[in-house]
């Protein structure tokens, strides 16, 4: 059975201080994704990783990393939180193109305060 | 830019019948729904290609209107398991990320 697991489901930080969010997949895909999601917004896309060290920014990368060391693992690092990024984060995995399903994890609720 | 969805929210009876439709301004490859029951991810419906046929899944359909950019979801004698947000995702020739809509909620009542 296909599976994306998220190291939280729920996290309260502080404003200024480093988060990590943790995403693993074992269905050996290429494409892996981090995904904002707020109410009334839909799915934004932050960066996605087609390559293990490869990646790419979406449409709001401001204020955030990732890094892929590993190719079943994806890592979205805020440097310094802020309570703009309160939010749901959702992570995604695929096979390689456009024309393929994405998977989803369960996500991640962040508040910061 | 994101493509937008209609309506933003709908509530329906069981039974009644639903459309929620997704509109881009380029030119695209695939358009993807998902549907997203509140509190859990969200799960893959169907995809459709450009040059592809119309897809089908249980009584839940879709189309692609490759010359308006659009696509259209369509639920028919809807079932109170069909109640949450509905996302298309879009993608462009080559793309290998999407670009999701703000969502449709849709409630089904008994």
């Amino acid at each position: 059975d296909v599976k994306v697991t998220q190291s939280s489901r729920y996290l309260v930080k502080r404003t200024g201080e480093k988060v990590f969010l943790e995403c693993v997949q074992d269905m050996d895909h290429e494409n892996m994704f981090w995904y904002r999601q707020d109410p009334g917004l839909g799915l934004r896309l932050i960066y996605f990783s087609y390559d293990v060290k490869m990646k790419e920014k979406g449409d709001i990368p401001e204020g955030y990393s990732v890094s892929r060391e590993k190719k079943e693992r994806f890592s979205l690092i805020l440097e310094s939180a802020s309570t703009n990024q309160t939010s749901m984060y959702l992570c995604a995995s695929n096979f390689g193109q456009g024309r393929n399903e994405q998977y989803f994890g369960p996500g991640t609720r962040l508040t910061v305060t | 830019q994101q493509p937008v969805q209609s309506p933003q929210a709908v509530i329906l009876r069981e039974g009644e019948d639903a459309v929620i439709n997704c509109s881009s301004s380029k030119a695209l490859y695939s358009v993807h729904w998902y549907r997203q029951k509140h509190g859990e991810a969200p799960v893959f419906l169907m995809i459709l290609l450009k040059g592809g046929e119309q897809k089908g899944h249980e009584k839940i359909s879709a189309s692609f209107n490759e010359k308006k950019q659009q696509s259209s979801l369509y639920l028919t004698a809807s079932q109170l398991s069909y109640s949450g947000t509905y996302f298309c995702g879009t993608a462009i020739q080559g793309a290998q990320k999407l670009v999701f809509g703000q969502g449709t909620r849709l409630t089904i009542n008994p």
